[in-house]
């Protein structure tokens, strides 16, 4: 079965900590996104990629970084810089150029305390 | 900056009531905008719009894009309660770095029996 898939689904950490989040798809999709999403909140982009080895900021990357060394890999490390980051965090893929065409994982609760 | 406003922000009704979302927006190079369903986890895709005046229909649930005064709304109607989620506007743009989606803030609708 082909799809994205994100784990875990519920992480806890210390603040201060480093917490790296994980997405695999074997869709052969060539671009990779993640967003954050805060309760009674919509979807924000932190990062997305279109091909290996590249990568732009979203509307949030600060305290975010990411690494694209695989096109079905698209981790996202959450630093100890980022202020706030207890959220739920959702990884997409879809085909280049084709970003109407997202395929959502099921996304990773991450508390941080 | 691309602006993605939906409204209300959240909706209690009966079943059988008929909802009507609306979302408005402000974005440079719009390609298309997008309606998703999100029921605790990974967004789900409903709609997507490119053409003014069209009417998208699925079941109970129907979607219309003005492109003059750049907005949508969806519609629901018979309302049940399987249908409470949070309702995403998204829009799809081109952008010199490759496509991506600017997303509402969601409609929280609640169906009671």
């Amino acid at each position: 079965d082909g799809g994205i898939t994100q784990s875990p689904k519920y992480l806890f950490r210390k603040e201060g900590q480093n917490v790296t989040l994980s997405c695999e798809q074997n869709l052969n999709h060539d671009a990779m996104y993640w967003y954050r999403q805060d309760p009674g909140q919509g979807l924000r982009l932190i990062y997305y990629s279109q091909i290996v080895n590249d990568f732009q900021k979203g509307d949030i990357a600060e305290g975010y970084s990411v690494s694209r060394e695989k096109k079905e890999s698209f981790p996202l490390t959450v630093t100890s810089a980022q202020k706030n980051p207890t959220a739920f965090y959702l990884c997409a893929s879809s085909i280049r150029h084709r970003s109407y065409e997202q395929y959502f994982g099921p996304g990773t609760r991450l508390t941080v305390t | 900056e691309d602006k993605v406003v939906q409204s209300p922000l959240s909706l209690v009704v009966h079943e059988g009531d008929t909802v009507t979302l609306n979302c408005s927006y402000e974005v440079t190079n719009f390609r298309s905008l997008l309606w998703y369903k999100q029921e605790k986890k990974a967004p789900t895709f409903l709609f997507m719009l490119t053409s003014s005046g069209i009417e998208k229909k699925s079941g109970r649930l129907s979607s219309i894009l003005d492109k003059k005064e750049l907005f949508s709304i969806l519609n629901i109607t018979a309302t049940q309660t399987g249908d409470s989620a949070v309702y995403l506007c998204a829009v799809s743009k081109e952008e010199t770095s490759g496509s991506r989606l600017t997303f509402g803030e969601g409609t929280q609708l609640t169906v009671n029996p």
